[in-house]
């Protein structure tokens, strides 16, 4: 069972506009949930992180948020442009062993139309 | 920019044929991954090492091998190449030393096998 979901699954936005993509979890022990980008044909790049003590962080456009106790993050993205478009994938680190295990959702598939 | 590098980017084969996929950092990271990704499903670990001389294999059970011979190094061969090996392969490294685990990632490897 994966232990990370995404919704939606995908979406499609008009360019300028607002979104909020989510992310439900089940690991645990907790470390960290990363927020990543992948462009078409790319590898993912990491967007932000979020460890246990942090509520909300922002990169430029894109702020994420965590709530530890519903175990639930979102990535807010704010007048969407047309590189926005790509999928955001949510990866959970859990801190039961050394290793630092990580858990990866589907992703979900943004498409910011002009 | 991650300084992480796969080729080939794109490769067709024929069923039975050997192939290596490469994938090398310059960023002198000791840990190093090869994942596999599906359209719309997460990403599945395959392989992973952290450091010269040590392999292992991942979650998702796979008739690929790697070697770490250097540690900018981490070929990926599979020995004889069947349909069921079609898909994109990426390679990823971390630094050990960072305890948030971001790993940045190659831009890909896509394998058809017909």
């Amino acid at each position: 069972k994966n232990q990370v979901e995404q919704s939606p699954q995908s979406l499609i936005i008009l360019e300028g506009k607002n979104c909020t993509l989510q992310c439900n979890y089940t690991v645990s022990p907790f470390s960290n949930l990363r927020w990543y980008k992948q462009d078409t044909g790319r590898g993912p790049v990491s967007l932000t992180i979020m460890t246990f003590s942090e509520n909300t962080k922002s990169n430029g456009r894109y702020t994420a948020t965590l709530d530890a106790d519903t175990k639930q993050s979102s990535l807010h993205i704010t007048a969407s442009q047309l590189s926005d478009s790509a999928s955001y994938i949510c990866v959970v680190t859990d801190r039961g062993s050394t290793l630092g295990r990580l858990y990866f959702g589907r992703g979900t598939q943004l498409t910011v139309w002009p | 920019e991650a300084d992480i590098y796969q080729t080939p980017r794109y490769l067709v084969i024929g069923t039975g044929k050997k192939i290596t996929l490469e994938c090398s950092q310059t960023m002198g990271h000791d840990k190093m991954y090869w994942y596999q990704q599906d359209p719309g499903m997460e990403l599945h670990l395959i392989h992973y090492s952290y450091g010269v001389n040590s392999t292992e294999k991942g979650d998702l059970s796979s008739e690929s091998t790697v070697s770490r011979i250097r540690t900018e190094h981490f070929p990926l061969t599979l020995e004889s190449a069947r349909p069921s090996h079609t898909s994109q392969y990426l390679c990823a490294s971390s630094d050990r030393k960072q305890n948030t685990g971001e790993l940045f990632f190659g831009e890909g490897s896509r394998l058809t096998v017909l």
